[in-house]
């Protein structure tokens, strides 16, 4: 079975400072992804960043990163430089690769708020 | 930059009453998703749909739910008898497959 976990569900950060969020995932199958989600205060989801199973490189995507520490089966996003719009939900979520239906499985979300 | 778009928004329906949720999904994407997210709680996975069928389906989607893509672009979520805990935001989604998943806005489905 697949399993997203969240175990922080509200963290406070300084405008400027950088935060991680946590995020750990339980899958036997060998061949998965990572994704982190935004959700803002209005709803909608929007995609932040994306890990593969076999990437060799944690990614970036601008002022996000993904700590992959595979070996730990964590995924944690890192944002640096925080700013006032980063205050949101976020979703971590894993996608196993080919034959489940590509559905996503979501963590239970961090709600961040960033101070100014 | 293409989006996947819902309609409507939001949407108010009397218990057992039918409801369909409408999303047109980015044009070349190839599976389509349907996701609910109670308020307050995470988001969870409805059923997804590859080469006009269901693909897989959660246990949440049960005999009241239905999904459809009748004319090649629009794909739609049918409850058939709604019931108060139906209330949520519904989440489609569209990929390609090894891709991110682009979400739509969402419906928020209030059940009176």
């Amino acid at each position: 079975a697949q399993k997203i976990t969240q175990t922080q569900p509200g963290m406070f950060v300084q405008e400027k400072e950088a935060v991680t969020l946590d995020c750990t995932y339980d899958t036997s199958d060998p061949s998965y992804g990572l994704f982190w989600y935004k959700q803002p205060s209005s709803g909608e989801m929007i995609f932040l960043i994306y890990q593969g199973s076999y990437d060799q490189q944690n990614a970036t995507e601008g002022r996000y990163s993904l700590n992959f520490q595979k070996a730990r089966k964590s995924a944690n996003l890192v944002i640096s430089a925080s700013q006032l719009g980063d205050s949101a939900m976020y979703f971590c979520a894993m996608r196993v690769l080919p034959n489940t239906g590509n559905q996503f499985y979501f963590g239970t979300g961090t709600s961040l708020t960033v101070i100014p | 930059e293409p989006e996947v778009t819902q309609t409507p928004s939001h949407q108010v329906t009397q218990m057992g009453q039918e409801v369909i949720l409408r999303c047109v999904p980015i044009s070349n994407h190839l599976y389509f998703y349907w996701y609910r997210q109670i308020l307050g709680q995470k988001v969870e996975f409805l059923v997804s749909f590859y080469n006009n069928e269901i693909s897989e389906k959660s246990e949440i989607f049960d005999d009241q739910f239905s999904v459809e893509r009748p004319d090649g672009s629009n794909f739609t979520l049918k409850i058939r008898s709604t019931k108060l805990e139906d209330s949520a935001m519904y989440f489609c989604a569209s990929g390609t497959g090894d891709q991110p998943q682009h979400f739509g806005d969402g419906t928020r489905l209030s059940i009176l």
